[in-house]
Parts: structure tokens; C-alpha cells; sequence
């Protein structure tokens, strides 16, 4: 089992630009989570899914947008990227116990 | 809302044993977890408790939970430079599908 895998593993952006960030995970797990982490303040959930084709809001749901077409993936879109996006993207899914994390995504906004 | 704090940093000496703490806000939390983040890596989970235990020992892992204080703490017995590394304390509350995390508490282990 590869557990939870994310594409890409880094990426620069330019302010406006889009992009999607995959994460996959084939453990059969119903939920699935979007988080992104900076300096000094944890892990801040952005979107979260409890199956596939269900999608709700987390903290800091602005300016993303999510995707849960098939249950083994969930997509993290970001329509018009701003340096305040620059972090570190983790993925993690769930089968209601515990959480299973993917290796991150460093995105960097300029 | 449901909050969790930990202190951000602790120095240890190679040998001895780390205690990490934290405290949480929801007493009708479920599930009490500890993570572990090397640099540059993702959470590896590392155990976790449920709300209706007071003690749960793995290997040189031990966790006590003190409900009444809603105080959790990560025991780490010997503690090896491959400890080194940034320790997160979360909560879950069942039905919420959400896991709530501390700020971390980034483990120094100095030889």
C-alpha cells in the first residue's frame, strides 16, 4: 500500500495563476482532508469530504476550492494564487479513528 | 470551539526521558492523538488514546490522560537524537469528522 500520495511535491507559482494539487490514497478510507501548515500555527483545516461527492468547509476555506469525484481522490484547486497561499499543503484521509497524512505539498506564491 | 495548546519547545539530553504536554478544551473529546513531523515530511501518526483510558503504553511511548484536566501528555523513555522532531497533540470528537491540532512542540534531543 502506498497510503496517502500527493502530486506535486513542490511548485512556484505567480500571483493569479491556478492550479490543482492531487492526493490519492487506497486504503478505502471515507474521509478525506485538506490542510495547510505555517510557522507557529499548526495545522488549519481548509475543506474536508465524509464521502465521495461530498465536500464541506474547513477554518480557511477562502479562495480554495475541492473535488471528491472518485473516493480514493481529493483535488485542491486554487483559482487565482496569492503569496498568502505560500505554505505547506497536506492532504490526510480517515476512516473515522485516526488520520493518515500524505507527504506534503510546498507551494511558494510569488 | 474545541482548542488544544502545547507548549512549542523542548530540549532534552540524549538518555533521559521527554514528557510533552497538552491540554485540550472539549471534554466531550473522543480520541486523544500524538503525531510525529520529521522535516520535511508529513504526520506519522504515532498513538493515541481513547477518552475513557487514563494510560496507554507503547514500547518507549507512554501516554497519560488526566480527563478531569483535560491534560494529555506524550512519555518518551530513552530518548534517541532520532527523536528529534516536531510533536503534534490533536483531538477528535465523534460525529464531527473534524480533528482538532496543537500548535506542535518541536523536540531538541542534544548528544
Amino acid at each position: 500500500n502506498a497510503g496517502v500520495t500527493q502530486t506535486p511535491k513542490f511548485r512556484v507559482l505567480k500571483t493569479g495563476q491556478s492550479m490543482t494539487l492531487l492526493c490519492a490514497q487506497d486504503m478505502n478510507h471515507e474521509y478525506m482532508y485538506w490542510y495547510r501548515q505555517d510557522p507557529g500555527m499548526g495545522l488549519r483545516l481548509i475543506h474536508y469530504s465524509v464521502g465521495e461527492g461530498t465536500t464541506a468547509k474547513g477554518e480557511v476555506p477562502d479562495g480554495y476550492n475541492v473535488s471528491r469525484l472518485k473516493k480514493q481522490n481529493f483535488l485542491l484547486g486554487l483559482e487565482s494564487a496569492a503569496p498568502s497561499q505560500t505554505s505547506v499543503y497536506f492532504c490526510a484521509s480517515s476512516y473515522g479513528l485516526a488520520q493518515y497524512f500524505g507527504p506534503g505539498t510546498r507551494l511558494l506564491v510569488l | 470551539g474545541e482548542d488544544v495548546e502545547q507548549s512549542l519547545f523542548l530540549s532534552v539530553r540524549e538518555g533521559d526521558s521527554s514528557v510533552i504536554n497538552c491540554t485540550y478544551t472539549d471534554s466531550s473529546s473522543t480520541y486523544l492523538y500524538w503525531y510525529k513531523q520529521e522535516p520535511g515530511a508529513g504526520l506519522q501518526l504515532l498513538t493515541y488514546i481513547f477518552s475513557n483510558m487514563d494510560m496507554k503504553q507503547d514500547q518507549r511511548l507512554t501516554v497519560l490522560l488526566n480527563k478531569k484536566d483535560k491534560h494529555l501528555s506524550l512519555r518518551i523513555a530513552d530518548t534517541q537524537t532520532g527523536d528529534s522532531a516536531i510533536y503534534f497533540c490533536a483531538a477528535y470528537k465523534e460525529g464531527t469528522y473534524k480533528y482538532i491540532f496543537g500548535t506542535g512542540t518541536r523536540l531538541k534531543v542534544l548528544a
